[in-house]
């Protein structure tokens, strides 16, 4: 079974602080996304990669940097976090465009 | 407006009905994924039937592209399938496009 591990589980941030999170993925997929689900947005993208050193635009990326160092990694960089970023965050793998999508577990954000 | 939308919005059943998801979009389909999320917890997939009818123990998927719709058929219900159950469509974009779900609550 594929393997996508997000961390931190749950974070607490301050206002105007810098937020790391980090995903793993052990599938040598080539994509890796970045989404944050709301309740009655659903599940949204914000970044996404097509392999290691690429990154693109998701349909709400402002506020956001990623990061993909390598085929394993993909990080998602709050440089100043707001309180409109609490969300959880979901990191997914693939190994196709339109592929199937394999969901880590999670990152719940509060910025207070 | 949503590309994707799912019906009904929630949905109560007792243990051993029988329940039907739709799932219909707006825009162009490359690919038809089903998943499954229990409350506070990941998405699992359940689907991935860009089109024609698939099986996975009591769980069908069957997508028809030329009426811009999917349905998911879960039959004899257990209480273990309450959660919130989520399509998502590959558009011409080549990016993910999920509808908000349908909560399903399994009473014993």
């Amino acid at each position: 079974e594929a393997a996508v591990t997000q961390s931190p589980r749950n974070k607490v941030a301050v206002t105007g602080g810098k937020v790391t999170l980090s995903c793993n993925q052990t599938n040598n997929h080539n994509n890796m996304y970045w989404y944050r689900q709301d309740t009655g947005h659903g599940l949204r993208l914000i970044h996404y990669s097509y392999g290691a050193g690429s990154t693109e635009k998701g349909d709400i990326p402002d506020g956001y940097k990623a990061s993909r160092p390598s085929q394993e990694n993909f990080s998602l960089i709050l440089e100043l976090a707001t309180p409109s970023q609490t969300s959880v965050y979901f990191c997914a793998s693939g190994d196709a465009r339109g592929g199937r999508l394999f969901f880590g577990h999670g990152t719940k954000l509060s910025v207070l | 407006g949503q590309q994707v939308q799912q019906s009904p919005a929630s949905l109560v059943l007792q243990e051993g009905e029988n329940a039907e998801l739709q799932c219909n979009f707006s825009t162009s389909l490359n690919s038809m994924q089903w998943f499954y999320q229990r409350p506070g917890g990941s998405l699992v997939s359940l689907f991935y039937n860009p089109s024609g009818t698939k099986h996975s123990g009591r769980l069908t998927s069957t997508t028809v592209i030329k009426e811009r719709r999917s349905s998911l058929h879960i039959s004899s219900s257990q209480t273990t399938d309450s959660g919130t159950y989520l399509c998502a469509l590959t558009g011409n974009t080549g990016k993910l496009i999920f509808g908000l779900g349908t909560t399903l609550q399994v009473q014993p």
